[in-house]
């Protein structure tokens, strides 16, 4: 079965810099969610979509933006990156918003 | 807001013990219950879940029940194996509101040893 894909698998940036990370989530699912997981942490929910639409929004820096396109893959793009961003960044996907969310492999993104 | 918590790891247990990962959970509304595992270098895997009180999850040998009067949702395995060493996360959703966030708990690191 076709699962969630997350690109890239591994990101190095440096300071100041900007990140896109990308996320496919699962056929005709119509949510997606994404979150952000420190060395060592539980996955703190950065935001998500329903439809296109931002439907709910968590501990996501101003620095840092996402948007759902049409055929319902997503994008968050980071920018002005600190060394405190580097974690592992998640995408989960669910049908209509409810229920089990499905993740993706995440991306590991580092910021020397 | 909605909370999960964990007992605390990291939880070593030999091959073939019982396991028990204590889980709890403060909402506002009627959650849906899940538990996830996380596998070394790995992303969330769904284990287990719970969508009303009284339900019981199972998958691979592992147990959780959902009980609205203690708003607990504990993990249990009676036999586990080396292959289970994870860090385990119990999660709420409250499927009230459309695309409602997961709320996590800090996550059960479990070890097994040979």
């Amino acid at each position: 079965a076709a699962g969630v894909i997350q690109s890239p698998r591994h990101l190095i940036k440096e300071k100041r810099e900007t990140a896109t990370l990308k996320c496919y989530p699962i056929p005709r699912h119509d949510t997606v969610y994404w979150y952000q997981q420190g060395p060592g942490q539980d996955p703190q929910f950065l935001i998500s979509f329903y439809e296109k639409m931002q439907s709910d929004k968590g501990s996501i820096p101003d620095r840092f933006s996402a948007q759902q396109f049409s055929d319902y893959h997503s994008e968050l793009n980071m920018s002005s990156l600190e060394l405190g961003d580097s974690a592992l960044y998640f995408c989960a996907s669910s049908s209509s918003g409810i229920g089990e969310q499905f993740f993706g492999p995440g991306t590991r993104l580092t910021v020397l | 807001g909605d909370s999960v918590t964990q007992m605390e790891g990291p939880v070593t247990l030999s091959e073939e013990a019982f396991l028990t990962i204590n889980c709890t959970y403060t909402a506002t509304g009627y959650p849906s219950l899940f538990w996830y595992v996380q596998y070394p270098g790995e992303g969330l895997q769904l284990l287990l879940k719970a969508t009303k009180a009284d339900d019981k999850g199972s998958n691979k040998g592992f147990e959780a029940t959902y009980r609205k009067e203690t708003t607990s949702f504990h993990l249990e395995k009676g036999s586990v194996q080396v292959s289970d060493s994870a860090v385990y996360f119990c999660a709420l959703s409250d499927p009230g509101d459309y695309g409602q966030n997961f709320v996590f708990g800090p996550g059960t690191r479990l070890s097994v040893l040979p």
